[in-house]
C-alpha cells in the first residue's frame, strides 16, 4: 500500500472557476477526512465520510463546496465559483474506525495546494 | 467548543540537544485523545505520538515523549537528541472520543529548526 494519495498536487485557477480534487485513501480504511490548511496555520476540519456516507460537515464548508465518496473508495472535493479566500492546502486523511469510540491513526495525504488568482 | 493553543510559533535547537514544544487545550470533555503531528517541509503530515486522556502514564516513542498534565490541560512534546530530520512544523491536536467523529482539532503549529 502506498498510503493516501491526492491529485493534483497543485492547482492554479482563476476566480470564478470550478475545481475538483481527488483523494485515494488507504484501501482498507473506512473513514475519510478533508481538512483545509492556510499558510502558517493548523489544518481545519471540513467534512468526513464513513464508507460512502458523509456524516458531518463543518460550517467552513459553504454551499460552494461539495464532497463525495462514491462506493466508499476515493473521494472528490469540488469548489464551485472559486474565490481568492479559497486559496489553501486541502488535505485528505483516512483511518480505520471499528466503533465504540476506538480510533486508529489518521494517515494524511500530501495535499492539494490551491491558488486562486 | 474545543480549542488548542501552541504559543511558540518558532523554535530552534542545536543538533543532539533536547527541545520542548508547548501545547495547551481547552475542553469540558473528560475522555479524549491528544496527538503531536509532524509536517516536514513539502511533505505529508505524520503522527509522532498519541496520548489517551484516561491514561496517567505519559506516552513515549523513541526520542519523543510527552508531559501530559490533565488538570492543567497541558500537553508538551519533548524531543531528545534532536536530529536534522526533526526540522518540521509540529502540530498539537485534540480528538473528542465521545462524538465518534474522529475529527482532529489542531493548534496553530510550531516551526522547529534543528541546527547542525
Amino acid at each position: 500500500d502506498t498510503g493516501v494519495s491526492q491529485n493534483p498536487r497543485h492547482k492554479i485557477t482563476k476566480r470564478g472557476q470550478n475545481v475538483t480534487f481527488r483523494c485515494d485513501p488507504i484501501s482498507e480504511h473506512n473513514r475519510l477526512y478533508w481538512y483545509r490548511q492556510t499558510l502558517g496555520q493548523g489544518p481545519e476540519f471540513l467534512t468526513y465520510f464513513q464508507n460512502e456516507a458523509q456524516l458531518e460537515k463543518s460550517r467552513l464548508l459553504s454551499d460552494r463546496f461539495s464532497a463525495e465518496r462514491p462506493k466508499g473508495s476515493f473521494s472528490t472535493l469540488e469548489i464551485q465559483r472559486t474565490e481568492q479566500g479559497d486559496s489553501a492546502m486541502y488535505l485528505c486523511a483516512s483511518s480505520l474506525y471499528l466503533g465504540q469510540g476506538i480510533f486508529y491513526e489518521q494517515y494524511f495525504g500530501p495535499g492539494t495546494r490551491l491558488t486562486v488568482t | 467548543a474545543q480549542t488548542v493553543t501552541q504559543s511558540q510559533p518558532e523554535m530552534s535547537v542545536q543538533e543532539a540537544e533536547t527541545v520542548t514544544l508547548s501545547c495547551t487545550y481547552d475542553t469540558s470533555e473528560s475522555n479524549y485523545y491528544l496527538f503531536w503531528y509532524k509536517q516536514p517541509p513539502s511533505r505529508q503530515m505524520i503522527l509522532v505520538i498519541r496520548q489517551e486522556a484516561y491514561k496517567q502514564q505519559n506516552a513515549t516513542e523513541n526520542r519523543f515523549s510527552v508531559n501530559f498534565q490533565k488538570a492543567a490541560k497541558s500537553f508538551s512534546l519533548k524531543i531528545s537528541d534532536s536530529q536534522l530530520g526533526d526540522t518540521a512544523m509540529y502540530f498539537c491536536a485534540f480528538m473528542k472520543r465521545r462524538s465518534n467523529t474522529g475529527k482532529l482539532i489542531f493548534g496553530q503549529g510550531t516551526t522547529l529548526q534543528v541546527k547542525p
